[in-house]
């Protein structure tokens, strides 16, 4: 497809587990992002990636969450030792630039439940 | 505190009427953008219109105009015509640091979730 695609749409686990979130930018975007929602809330910046320089990760809640963006491409996001507050949906954005005017455009997201 | 308030939690419109949903930021970089986004029930976040801060003129998009007020550093959504399928969660966010290219991710604020009334 031509959106950014995440998966899986929906996780459960039981807390202390480590999860894996993935996400697919649409192809040629350069920067991509994740975020997280909590229910009813706005969106909470996490981790920023642009090509290749160093990511931003000023967003990120702790320790326990790290991302890799692989080839340029593809991201993980990594939850390790979930906790029940981590629960929320984490969306991936990609965008041409990451800069500017250029817009975000967002995956559908993943449901994590922590158990 | 914060970045990017949003005032109005919820608001009703009728359908066929106008909507103004407020948005008011704060920041003293002297170089931004504005972002609108809606996020309807089923989550999806769909971009909707843009405003740079040394924009001359103030944005418009289809249905869609931004009514930016620098001074007062207000950047309300008019939504004209509302339909039906503008019932969803609307999203204003900012990016600071434009003018180095600096910067990258969206501050957001908490939403107003708008209901069209038939």
């Amino acid at each position: 497809g031509a959106g950014v695609s995440q998966s899986p749409s929906n996780k459960v686990t039981e807390k202390g587990k480590d999860v894996e979130l993935r996400c697919d930018p649409i192809s040629g975007h350069t920067a991509l992002y994740w975020y997280r929602q909590s229910l009813g809330q706005g969106l909470e910046f996490l981790i920023y990636f642009q090509g290749n320089s160093a990511p931003d990760k000023s967003g990120l809640p702790s320790d326990r969450f790290s991302a890799e963006r692989t080839g340029g491409s593809v991201s993980t996001l990594t939850i390790q030792r979930t906790q029940q507050e981590d629960s929320a949906v984490y969306l991936c954005a990609s965008s041409l630039v990451g800069q500017g005017s250029s817009p975000q455009h967002f995956g559908d997201g993943t449901r994590l439940s922590i158990l | 505190a914060q970045k990017i308030t949003q005032t109005q939690p919820g608001m009703f419109v009728q359908e066929k009427e106008a909507v103004t949903l407020d948005c008011t930021y704060d920041t003293s970089d002297p170089s931004y953008g504005l972002f609108w986004y809606k996020q309807p029930s089923s989550g999806e976040m769909i971009f909707l219109i843009y405003q740079g801060s040394y924009d001359q003129q103030n944005a418009t998009e289809g249905r869609y105009s931004l009514n930016f007020q620098k001074a007062r550093k207000s950047a309300n959504l008019v939504i004209s015509a509302s339909q039906l399928g503008d019932s969803a969660m609307y999203f204003c966010a900012m990016r600071e640091g434009l003018i180095y290219n600096q910067g990258g991710k969206l501050i957001f604020g908490q939403g107003t979730e708008l209901s069209v009334k038939p």
